[in-house]
């Protein structure tokens, strides 16, 4: 692994299911997040952590949770997906120096 | 909490020309306003920041300016390419933490 990946790529899903994305990074960054994309209106915090064992809800979290065992892990859970959670999920790390965010390659989940 | 409008949506130019990009944050307290392009289909990318400490910060074509008694921010791009197309997002945040985003700008640079 290198760098941030995400899982899976894209996923059909649906509503009512319950999904999980992934996401992985071995930069043993501290600080993680998770933002949802729309066109028309950017990219919008669901969830971070701070560091492992701690997490924080961000603009959008209803019908999200996430959790942070480790550092590096910080998976994503719909528990009951619905159509309006159609989007393109980013994970992103931070750098605690720069402050640059990295983000994975993105999830396209559409939940019919 | 924070939130960043940006202007325009959309921008087109012609190769070589100038373009900018305005953003305007609420929070005062704010201190670290970052640049990201995203090129279509790919994920988005710091191409440029600023902290509030500093006025202006250059970086080749790209170049990004700070007012903080106005709360507002820009990003320049001169000599404008074709590679340079792409959607652009501002940021703001405190001390790093918990970026909240503009919703874009989709630059397109016209040969």
């Amino acid at each position: 692994i290198a760098g941030i990946t995400q899982a899976p790529t894209s996923q059909i899903l649906a509503a009512g299911r319950r999904m999980t994305l992934r996401c992985t990074q071995d930069m043993r960054h501290n600080a993680m997040y998770w933002y949802r994309q729309d066109l028309g209106l950017g990219l919008r915090l669901i969830h971070y952590s701070n560091t492992a064992g701690t997490t924080g809800k961000g603009e959008v979290p209803d019908g999200y949770s996430v959790s942070r065992a480790n550092t590096d892990d910080f998976p994503l859970t719909l528990a009951s997906a619905v159509p309006s959670q159609t989007s393109v999920y980013f994970c992103a790390s931070q750098g605690a120096d720069t402050g640059e965010l990295f983000f994975g390659e993105g999830s396209r989940l559409t939940v019919l | 909490g924070e939130n960043v409008e940006q202007h325009p949506s959309t921008l087109s130019v012609q190769e070589g020309d100038s373009a900018v990009i305005k953003c305007t944050y609420s929070d005062s307290a704010s201190n670290y306003f970052p640049w990201y392009k995203q090129e279509l289909g790919k994920r988005p990318q710091l191409i440029i920041d600023i902290r509030s400490n500093v006025g202006e910060k250059k970086d080749q074509r790209i170049a990004v300016t700070l007012n903080k008694t106005a709360k507002h921010f820009s990003l320049h791009i001169t000599e404008t390419q074709p590679e340079d197309s792409a959607v652009y997002f501002c940021a703001a945040s405190i001390s790093n933490y918990k970026l909240t985003f503009g919703k874009g700008t989709l630059l397109t640079v016209n040969p």
